[in-house]
């Protein structure tokens, strides 16, 4: 079992749609989240960084997690073309040795 | 603030030379991390660096690959004797202090 896994999509939605996106982990030591979102040939861009349970607003993003059911997920108001991305789970494993990925959800937002 | 550097961008390598990657990290941080991407799949983890340490290096494969960070200086990647295999993508990540952690725009590696 991966620790962190994704659905890789791709999650096709209109713009202007609210966007849900999630992953689950299996670690119940993980504590530490981030969601970066990747465009096609660049670096993972941070988008939010959240610890524990409960929600993180920025802008037009929500960051929720859930510990009880191990479950993160990522809200995109008012989506745009430009969301269209891949979109990256992440946890800091054991000590911060490593950011453990998921697989990644690709979002396509068509105009 | 400059982001995280690296370079080259894009880097061409016939089968048998060497590669090397370099990376920069934002100021301040002194935790580094490599990670590999082939088209269509994840990030995996390489290496885990602090100045003139190896903290983790469980992802690197064990023969060909090696990585540091020295004192002064960028934190290089280094591939011996590459294979058409290693061409990817390879990133590199900055962290101040086990907090956020911030990715450069990658190296593409494509060995010919």
């Amino acid at each position: 079992q991966k620790e962190v896994e994704q659905d890789p999509g791709p999650l096709s939605v209109p713009e202007g749609a609210i966007v849900s996106l999630n992953c689950t982990y299996s670690n119940s030591a993980f504590q530490y989240f981030m969601w970066y979102r990747q465009y096609s040939r660049k670096g993972p861009e941070l988008l939010m960084y959240t610890y524990s349970s409960g929600n993180k607003e920025d802008g037009r993003f929500t960051a929720q997690v859930d510990k009880s059911s191990k479950y993160i997920s990522l809200f995109i108001r008012d989506s745009q073309p430009s969301d269209s991305a891949t979109y990256l789970c992440a946890s800091w494993g054991t000590g911060f040795q490593k950011l453990v990925f998921g697989t990644g959800t690709r979002l396509l937002v068509s105009p | 603030n400059a982001g995280v550097m690296q370079n080259p961008r894009h880097l061409v390598r016939r089968r048998g030379q060497e590669a090397r990657l370099r990376c920069s990290p934002m100021k301040g941080h002194s935790h580094v991390y490599w990670y590999r991407q082939l088209p269509e799949e994840g990030l995996k983890f390489m290496v885990y660096l602090q100045k003139e340490n190896i903290i983790d290096e469980s992802g690197m494969p064990k023969e060909r690959f090696s990585a540091e960070f020295p004192k002064e200086g960028p934190s290089i990647l280094r591939i011996q004797q590459v294979v058409r295999g290693d061409s990817a993508a390879y990133f590199c990540a900055s962290s101040p202090e086990k907090t956020e952690a911030f990715f450069g725009q990658g190296t593409r590696l494509t060995v010919v």
